[in-house]
């Protein structure tokens, strides 16, 4: 099962953009990297996945380098609205891996 | 997306009561549903599987005596958190995922249960 790590907190302003990493090193050849967003006191919310390279979506992109061992979760000119714990998961679904949620990185956006 | 809707939002109890938590799948079928369990500034922690029409798997740790899952149909797992004390005091969050969805076993997660345990 890959541990993934990434910083306990960040602090960004508005209108910036915001870089998350996440590592994880013992990435298995199958494993996806699935990032969830999670406002306070409500479930977590799907933003991105990725499996290599570069994805990007409406809300986010995903940046992974060659080797997988780490990923970038960015978010482009952030808002007040972005204040939230971003989780960064790795799995294989055949697996049945892609359920255990890390520490995860609280994102406080300032005016 | 996909909507997953938790009831209650928010509970109080007293101390040995038992309490249920629904989970439902309003626009899917849900063959398996997860539960999961979060403290104060904690992650997300997941306690048990629920496969409709059999047993739950529960994670290492988890009492199985005391958080009785039963998932009696393809839209609806229930939570029920027996002879609850205030260390039971937490937020619980089911999720399923869709068959073939987009995106490889993304998860959809309800909007929670906020247990408080007097």
């Amino acid at each position: 099962l890959a541990k993934t790590t990434q910083p306990v907190s960040m602090d960004s302003y508005e209108g910036q953009e915001v870089n998350i990493t996440c590592s994880h090193n013992n990435i298995a050849t199958n494993d996806y990297i699935t990032w969830y967003q999670q406002f306070p006191s409500q479930g977590p919310r799907f933003i991105i996945q990725g499996y290599k390279t570069k994805v990007t979506n409406e809300v986010a992109s995903l940046f992974i380098p060659a080797d997988r061992k780490s990923s970038t979760l960015s978010l482009p000119r952030v808002s007040l609205s972005d204040t939230a714990v971003y989780y960064c998961l790795v799995g294989s679904y055949n697996a049945g891996n892609m359920l255990t949620f890390g520490g995860g990185t609280r994102l406080m956006v300032k005016p | 997306g996909a909507v997953v809707s938790q009831h209650p939002s928010r509970v109080i109890c007293k101390s040995g009561t038992s309490v249920k938590i629904e989970c439902r799948s309003l626009d899917f079928q849900a063959t398996t549903m997860f539960w999961y369990r979060q403290f104060p500034k904690q992650s997300l922690m997941l306690m048990a599987t629920s496969n409709e029409g059999s047993k739950a798997t529960y994670e290492q740790g988890v009492e199985k005596d005391k958080f009785l899952i039963n998932h009696a149909s393809l839209t609806l797992s229930t939570l029920t958190v027996t002879s609850a004390h205030p260390e039971d005091s937490s937020f619980y969050i089911c999720s399923a995922r869709i068959a073939g969805g987009p995106s490889v076993g993304e998860l959809f997660f309800g909007e929670g249960s906020r247990l408080t345990v007097l």
